[in-house]
C-alpha cells in the first residue's frame, strides 16, 4: 500500500535524551513536513523539505533537527534543547509544488 | 495565524447531513479552500478543496459562496466514524508552504 509510515506510535524518553522519530513515504512525493500538535491545539510546522539534501525551518524549529538524505525518508530528532518536547508529532508529504499534504498516523512522544 | 473562523463544536444525528460552516472573509483571489479532518489520535486526512466552484467527491461536497467569503462542507449521510475535528484552511494552489490549522470544528455524530 502507498502511504506514510511513522514509527513508533508511542515513544517514551527520559528528560535530557535525544530521540529520533521516523517518517517514511512511498508516494514518490518530493516535499515532506514535520508538525507538532499539543492537546486541543492546531498543528505547528517544525521543519519542511522540498527536495533531497535541503530543508527549511518552520515556525518552531528550535530544539529540533532533521535530515533528508533520501527522498523517502525525513527523520526528526528531538534534542535535549527542546524545552517542552512532550507532544503529538505528525509527518506529511506532498508532490512538488502541490498544496495537498498527506499525513502519517503520528508519533506520541512523552518525556518523563 | 489562521485565516478562517469555524464554530468550535457541532452535533449531527447519524444518517443526517452534517453541514460545517467556515468563514474566510479575507481570502485572496488565488487562495483555495481546503478541508481536512482529524479523528482522535490520528493524522489529519484530506477531504476536499475548491477555488470558487462547488466540488464533490466520494467523501463530501464543498459549497463556496459567490463572494468566496465563506464555505460549507457537507457530509451527506453522517456516520459515527465521521466524528472528528474538521479543519478549514485557505492557501494558494502552488507551493510547499505550511498548512495553517486553527482549532477546527469538533463534529460529534450521535446514534
Amino acid at each position: 500500500d502507498g502511504g506514510i509510515t511513522q514509527s513508533p506510535k508511542y515513544l517514551f524518553r527520559k528528560e535530557g535524551q535525544n530521540v529520533t522519530l521516523s517518517c517514511e513515504q512511498n508516494l514518490n512525493h518530493d516535499a515532506m513536513y514535520w508538525y507538532r500538535q499539543d492537546p486541543g491545539q492546531g498543528l505547528r510546522l517544525i521543519y519542511y523539505s522540498q527536495i533531497v539534501n535541503d530543508f527549511q525551518k518552520g515556525d518552531i524549529a528550535e530544539g529540533y533537527s532533521v535530515s533528508r538524505e533520501k527522498k523517502e525518508s525525513f527523520p526528526l530528532t528531538v534534542t535535549s534543547a527542546q524545552k517542552n518536547p512532550t507532544a503529538f508529532y505528525l509527518c506529511a508529504s506532498s508532490m512538488a509544488r502541490g498544496p495537498t499534504q498527506y499525513f502519517g498516523p503520528g508519533t506520541r512522544l512523552t518525556v518523563l | 495565524d489562521a485565516k478562517t473562523t469555524q464554530p468550535p463544536s457541532m452535533d449531527c444525528a447519524e444518517g443526517r447531513a452534517a453541514n460545517l460552516p467556515c468563514n474566510h472573509s479575507t481570502i485572496s483571489g488565488n487562495e483555495y479552500v481546503y478541508w481536512y479532518r482529524q479523528i482522535h489520535s490520528q493524522g489529519p486526512q484530506y477531504i476536499i478543496h475548491g477555488l470558487k466552484n462547488n466540488e464533490t467527491n466520494e467523501m463530501a461536497s464543498l459549497i463556496i459562496t459567490e463572494d468566496r467569503k465563506s464555505s460549507t462542507l457537507i457530509l451527506p449521510h453522517a456516520t459515527l466514524r465521521d466524528t472528528a475535528v474538521y479543519y478549514c484552511i485557505v492557501r494558494v494552489a502552488e507551493g510547499n508552504d505550511k498548512l495553517i490549522f486553527g482549532t477546527g470544528t469538533r463534529l460529534q455524530v450521535f446514534p
